[in-house]
Formats: C-alpha cells, structure tokens, sequence
C-alpha cells in the first residue's frame, strides 16, 4: 500500500483478554516502530525494530507487552492478560533508515479500550 | 538525561493570526530535530527537519528555526488557519550506534478559532 497501514482501527476488550495489533509498514522500509499515546498525552516509545538486528525492547512497559516482526514486513504487537491503564491508541510508524533523516510515516493507530 | 521540552502545553488563537511554538531539548550528541503536526485521530506528519547547520527552513506558512548552540527550536505559524489545529511535536534524533533513538516532546495542542 501507499502508507502505513495498522488494523484493527478501533478494539474494544475485557480486562485480562490478549489483544493483537498489526502493523504493516510502507514497503522497502526497514525501521518500524511502535508507540502507545494515552489520552491527550505524548507518543510513548515501545519498541524499535532495523532489519535483521535485535529490536530495541526497551520501552516496553511489562512482559505482557511483545512484538515481532517478519523480515522487513508486517510487525505484530501483543498485550496479554490487558488491564485498563493499557488503553490507548498504538501507532507504527516505519522510516527508510539512514535516509531523508529518518522520517517517520505513521499509520492512523489502533485505539484499545479495556473495559 | 536526553530530554526533549515544548511550550507552551496548549495555545488558542484567533484565525489569522500568527504564533510560535518553542522546543528546547537536552539531547546529545545531536543528527537532527522535526516537526510534526497531528490531526486529532491521526498518526502525525512530518512538518519540516532541522539539521546541525540549518538555521531556518520554510514550509509554506510553517517556519522553522534552529539554534544548535543553546539547543533551541521554534516553529512558527503564519496567517493560522482553522485547519492548523492540531498537536505539534518535536522530535528531536540523537546521532551515534543507536539509529533508533529518537526523543519526543508532548506537544503543543494549538486550537485555531474562527
């Protein structure tokens, strides 16, 4: 596709349910990140991945936080066991490493409500 | 500690009207600084990036500035529109091993009223 493209939109899920986000990024683009904005807050970096490299983990907020990513395509970003404070809107953003400066291209987010 | 500061929080002015959006940062070593604009609902867009020797960058009504020295940026908005409402974000990318690094401020959530 054109952009980057993140599903679903909008879930809405029970306290203690997982929950998985996709993420698929602009093609050729081989950085992909994740972040968490909660409500009238800033982007809250999650995690980073380059290529083949080991992704950078460090912003994740707990271990029932996970990503992967295949190759240089879609990622996946998986809460388990969610709680309420996990809602939020999760964006991926991708970027042309090393190019243009970095620019990063945002999807339009998927917004969690845990009820 | 890498830090990235904007101000003001929020910002309402009269359409027409100009304003400026600060971002002081302490992030070091320094590659480069962006601006991004989001709409409410929307993942954010690229405005206009600042690099080391860059002092100012236009972008139609969108005016950039840098200041290396004193770790300084500014983003100023000509003749506002009802569309400039949104949240603006700094962005500033720390240069060394660690191409991911990037460092966020909160925004400036400017309102535009008619």
């Amino acid at each position: 596709g054109a952009g980057v493209s993140q599903s679903p939109s909008n879930k809405v899920t029970e306290k203690g349910k997982d929950v998985e986000l996709r993420c698929d990024p602009i093609s050729g683009h081989t950085a992909l990140y994740w972040y968490r904005q909660r409500l009238g807050q800033g982007l809250e970096f999650l995690i980073y991945f380059q290529g083949n490299s080991a992704p950078d983990k460090s912003g994740l907020p707990s271990d029932r936080f996970s990503a992967e990513r295949t190759g240089e395509s879609v990622s996946t970003l998986t809460i388990q066991r969610t709680q309420q404070e996990d809602s939020a809107v999760y964006l991926c953003a991708s970027s042309l490493a090393g190019t243009r400066g970095g620019e990063l291209f945002f999807g339009e987010g998927s917004r969690l409500t845990v009820l | 500690k890498n830090q990235v500061e904007q101000s003001p929080q929020s910002l309402i002015i009269l359409e027409g009207k100009n304003c400026t959006l600060q971002c002081n940062y302490t992030v070091s070593p320094f590659s480069n600084l962006r601006w991004y604009k989001q709409d409410t609902g929307r993942g954010p867009v690229s405005l206009t990036i600042m690099t080391f020797s860059e002092n100012t960058k236009s972008n139609g009504r969108y005016t950039a500035t840098l200041d290396a020295d004193t770790k300084q940026s500014s983003l100023h908005i000509t003749a506002s529109q009802l569309s400039d409402s949104a949240s603006y974000i700094c962005v500033v990318r720390g240069r060394g091993s660690t191409l991911g690094r990037l460092y966020f401020g909160r925004g400036t959530q400017l309102t535009v009223w008619p």
